[in-house]
């Protein structure tokens, strides 16, 4: 299966501020995800991470709060825009790879937003 | 529309079994299974596509009831590695996209 990196694995940031993570995949995959799942809870899907083009942002997800680019098939970011102690969650990226069934996930960014 | 699935936990022995399910009211294209650990990422265990084909790589199995859009995922004589979080993620009509359910809580004590 693809092996991701993903960065930062956590950070501590003021409210106001952005972050930017990333997502980096040792091989060309089809289809790269963005989740966020508050501790204990379930995972709630930000958005379609689309090579080339705009990503496809699920309801209650909009393009300003949470730009997204993808430049390649190897590389994604999230940007956590203007944040709030609301935002505060755990962000993963996931991908979709031809020869392997099922999503491989990053390990995870811990977002705590002060 | 988010899966639903039960029980939400479930405590067990080692070597006892356990079923864990998920329904949705939508058509569903496949159902993925995860385990995640605490702070860890979710991991892959299990894919049921429509038409019935199987594909996983663990010593755990499942079903997929196509007509009442129901999966079970069956953990037999469980190990203390069991323990977890279990995810049904469901995906429709082939867009690739999942949405999970809230997870069951399994606990395998010795």
């Amino acid at each position: 299966s693809a092996v991701i990196s993903q960065k930062p694995s956590r950070d501590i940031c003021q409210r106001g501020t952005s972050l930017t993570i990333q997502c980096q995949v040792d091989s060309q995959v089809t289809m790269m995800f963005w989740y966020r799942q508050q501790p204990g809870q379930s995972l709630t899907l930000i958005a379609t991470a689309n090579q080339g083009s705009e990503a496809t942002y699920e309801s209650g997800f909009v393009i300003d709060k949470f730009p997204i680019s993808r430049p390649n098939l190897t590389f994604s970011t999230l940007t956590v825009s203007n944040m709030s102690p609301e935002d505060s969650s755990i962000y993963l990226c996931s991908v979709t790879g031809a020869t392997v069934p099922g999503y491989t996930f990053g390990s995870g960014t811990r977002l705590t937003v002060v | 529309q988010q899966p639903v699935q039960s029980p939400q936990a479930v405590i067990l022995r080692e070597g006892e079994d356990a079923v864990i399910n998920c329904s949705s009211s939508k058509a569903l294209y496949s159902v993925h299974w995860y385990r995640q650990k605490h702070g860890e990422a979710p991991v892959f265990l299990m894919i049921l596509l429509k038409g019935g084909e199987q594909k996983g790589h663990d010593k755990i199995s499942a079903s997929f009831n196509e007509k009442k859009q129901q999966s079970s995922l069956y953990l037999t004589a469980s190990q203390l590695s069991y323990s977890g979080t279990y995810f049904c993620g469901t995906e429709q009509g082939g867009s690739e996209k999942l949405v999970f359910g809230k997870g069951t809580k399994l606990t395998v004590n010795p």
